[in-house]
């Protein structure tokens, strides 16, 4: 099957700082990216969405300026959480979904565990 | 609009018994997609079934299986001969379209622990 790949897997950054979290789709081509934020225990919560080439829709209550969200190509979205604080602490996951033969299909990459010192 | 009710937060079966995830779903798609997906401790999100709206049958995948009731509105999973490494989170998931994209929508969890 479809390969999503997120790097890095875990980073530790201190308030203030800005991390950049990439996201690969490795052997399809994803139209429309998802990144998603979960808290331990909780369930998947929707960011954003992007498709490749436009900006990306945000759900409500999430800043735009704050989690910056970049999908330049069919294989790579970037999430750059800019100016992070200790609430930011997260695991992030994002998921590719395009046509894959006749079908359209979603595939979620291993997530990135970010802690905010 | 699509939501997932899971309305267990935690579930515990012995190992070879089967065990039933419950999920329902309120959605005003005229066609949909369910889901349940697997997340171990290690994070990652490990797709496991998928349920059309009009599918005539009830999905199968191997020990997993999907109690597809589209008049109550409900997906439930079926894992039968449960094994250890059967422990994690379980999400349900609908997917409908939204501007021309399939953007899913999760539920709660169930955190299922399977016990020798």
């Amino acid at each position: 099957g479809a390969v999503v790949s997120q790097h890095p897997s875990w980073v530790i950054c201190k308030s203030g700082t800005s991390v950049k979290i990439e996201c690969r789709s490795l052997d399809f081509q994803a139209t429309t990216m998802f990144w998603y934020r979960q808290f331990p225990k909780q369930s998947l919560m929707l960011m954003a969405t992007s498709n490749e080439g436009s900006k990306a829709t945000y759900e409500q209550g999430v800043e735009k300026d704050k989690f910056l969200i970049n999908h330049a190509s069919l294989t790579l979205s970037t999430l750059t959480v800019t100016s992070a604080h200790p609430e930011d602490s997260s695991f992030y996951i994002c998921s590719a979904g395009g046509k894959r033969g006749p079908s359209y299909e979603q595939y979620f990459g291993p997530g990135t565990r970010l802690t905010v010192t | 609009a699509q939501k997932i009710t899971q309305t267990q937060p935690g579930m515990f079966v012995q190992e070879k018994e089967a065990v039933t995830l419950d999920c329902t779903y309120d959605t005003s798609d005229p066609s949909y997609g369910l889901f349940w997906y697997k997340q171990p401790s290690s994070g990652e999100m490990i797709f496991l079934i998928y349920q059309g709206s009009y599918d005539q049958q009830n999905a199968t995948e191997g020990r997993y299986s999907l109690n597809f009731q589209k008049a109550r509105k409900s997906a439930n999973l079926v894992i039968s001969a449960s094994q250890l490494g059967d422990s994690a989170m379980y999400f349900c998931a609908s997917k409908g379209a939204s501007g021309g994209s399939y953007i899913p929508t999760f539920g709660r969890g169930t955190s299922l622990i399977v016990h020798p």
